[in-house]
């Protein structure tokens, strides 16, 4: 069954750009059929989608985070990193990571679906 | 960009039925998902493509799109439904996933 797990730095202090990583077990990485995404939730907040990266290396950000998010992929260790810069209190969180599942691609850009499985989530706390 | 606006909340009694609507522009010309999030854990996928169940979802969880909005439908409520309900759509035209403001589901 296939399973992701978070890890991430917990507390970060402002203008700091924390890195975190998901490690994917029981499946893999590489699939041809899946992206791989980042999804956050400030405190008693929605979710909000961050951004997803296929094995390829090839990423979908959210507009409004695009200049400060980085999504990576390392497919020899089955991990996935998000990597987001310049930080304030608002980008506190529980961040997840899940599976998107692929739906299709035409020549210039690939549509995908839902997200499943998800990760249990990772606190991260931005305060000085 | 594209927004769902779901009510904050739903009650409902055990046994009763519990909609949860999904409002959006013209929603039903995209595919909806639905996700049970329960409090302190992560959220758990209960209806994808408007309708489908995953495997595992039980049958008392339903779906459909129409117009501007989505519903699920939670039949024969039982305690443990108890949760907050997020839908997530696709906005192609700012090629952005998008999820709803959530409703929290009381069972009374």
């Amino acid at each position: 069954q296939l399973q992701l797990q978070e890890s991430g730095p917990g507390l970060v202090k402002p203008s700091e750009t924390p890195s975190l990583t998901c490690t994917v077990s029981g499946g893999s990485i590489s699939s041809t059929s899946y992206y791989w995404g980042w999804i956050r939730q400030p405190p008693g907040k929605r979710l909000e989608w961050i951004g997803s990266i296929y094995y390829s290396g090839r990423t979908y950000y959210n507009p409004s985070l695009k200049s400060r998010v980085t999504i990576s992929v390392d497919t020899s260790k089955n991990q996935f990193s998000l990597k987001l810069s310049s930080v304030t209190a608002a980008d506190t969180a529980v961040y997840y990571c899940a599976r998107h599942i692929l739906g299709y691609c035409s020549t210039s850009s690939c549509y995908l679906n839902w997200f499943d499985p998800w990760g249990q989530g990772t606190l991260v706390t931005v305060s000085s | 960009s594209y927004v769902l606006t779901q009510p904050p909340s739903v009650s409902v009694a055990p046994g009763k039925t519990a909609r949860i609507t999904c409002g959006g522009n013209n929603i039903g010309s995209k595919s909806v998902h639905w996700y049970q999030q329960k409090p302190g854990q992560a959220p758990v996928l209960v209806i994808y493509d408007d309708s489908d169940r995953p495997s595992g979802i039980p049958e008392r969880f339903s779906g459909s799109n129409s117009g501007n909005t989505a519903t699920l439908t939670i039949s024969r409520v039982e305690a443990g439904d108890e949760a907050d309900y997020y839908c997530q759509v696709w906005d192609s035209s700012s090629d952005h996933y998008v999820f709803g403001t959530g409703t929290k589901v009381t069972v009374l």
